[in-house]
């Protein structure tokens, strides 16, 4: 059971470039997430997606784009990348957004950016 | 804003002790609460949850307790082992139904 799977894990990149973060869950969950974690703070919400076909802004979705692919597959994409988007970023699944259940996470994609 | 927070950015504990981690919210139409573990190179793992209509909850080797009057959560482990070192966060869902995380709280178990 893997859960959620992200790719890569890691990558460096240099300012300008563009990258697609790849996502993908085997829970037949409906939600999707992409937060980002920087040190000493939380997670921060990026963008989500409720269910297949819909797609929201989060708490800090400047310089980032998604695809929910299909149910199981949610891309984040950096068009041009900053160094500001030097981070970790975790992919997280649950069944919905508006119940009351724990979203589960995948183990991070660590971007650095030159 | 209203945010999620933690009083203690690190304990350290013997092993075999009894931990308590402890977190303050500020959002009282925040209906569920999460605890998370993380340990180093990981992503965040569901260790326990708990509903605004319960004030305790029990897992294996784990106890939330929430206490509304106060806006207090607290994780408490049971006799504590070195595979318990990771960082701890809490974790709301606030009024738009997403999560709001604390900062985390690093949990250091000396042998």
């Amino acid at each position: 059971n893997a859960g959620v799977t992200q790719t890569p894990k890691f990558q460096v990149l240099k300012t300008g470039q563009s990258m697609t973060l790849q996502c993908a869950q085997d829970m037949n969950h409906n939600s999707m997430y992409w937060y980002r974690q920087d040190p000493g703070m939380g997670l921060r919400l990026i963008y989500y997606s409720a269910s297949e076909g819909t797609t929201d802004k989060g708490e800090v979705p400047n310089g980032y784009n998604v695809s929910r692919l299909n149910k199981r597959e949610f891309s984040l994409r950096l068009e041009s990348a900053a160094p500001s988007q030097t981070s970790v970023y975790f992919c997280a699944s649950s069944e919905q957004t508006r119940s009351n259940q724990p979203q589960h996470f995948g183990d991070g994609t660590r971007l650095s950016i030159l | 804003g209203e945010s999620v927070g933690l009083h203690l950015p690190t304990l350290s504990v013997q092993e075999g002790d009894n931990s308590i981690i402890n977190c303050a919210y500020s959002n009282s139409a925040s209906d569920y609460f999460i605890w998370y573990k993380q340990e180093s190179g990981k992503g965040p793992q569901f260790i326990i949850d708990i509903r605004s209509n319960m004030d305790k909850r029990q897992g294996q080797r784990v106890t939330v307790l929430l206490n509304k009057t106060v806006k207090h959560l607290s994780l408490q482990i049971a006799a504590t082992q070195p595979g318990d070192s990771a960082v701890y966060f809490c974790a709301e869902n606030n009024a738009g139904n997403m999560l709001t995380f604390g900062g985390g709280t690093r949990l250091m178990v000396k042998p």
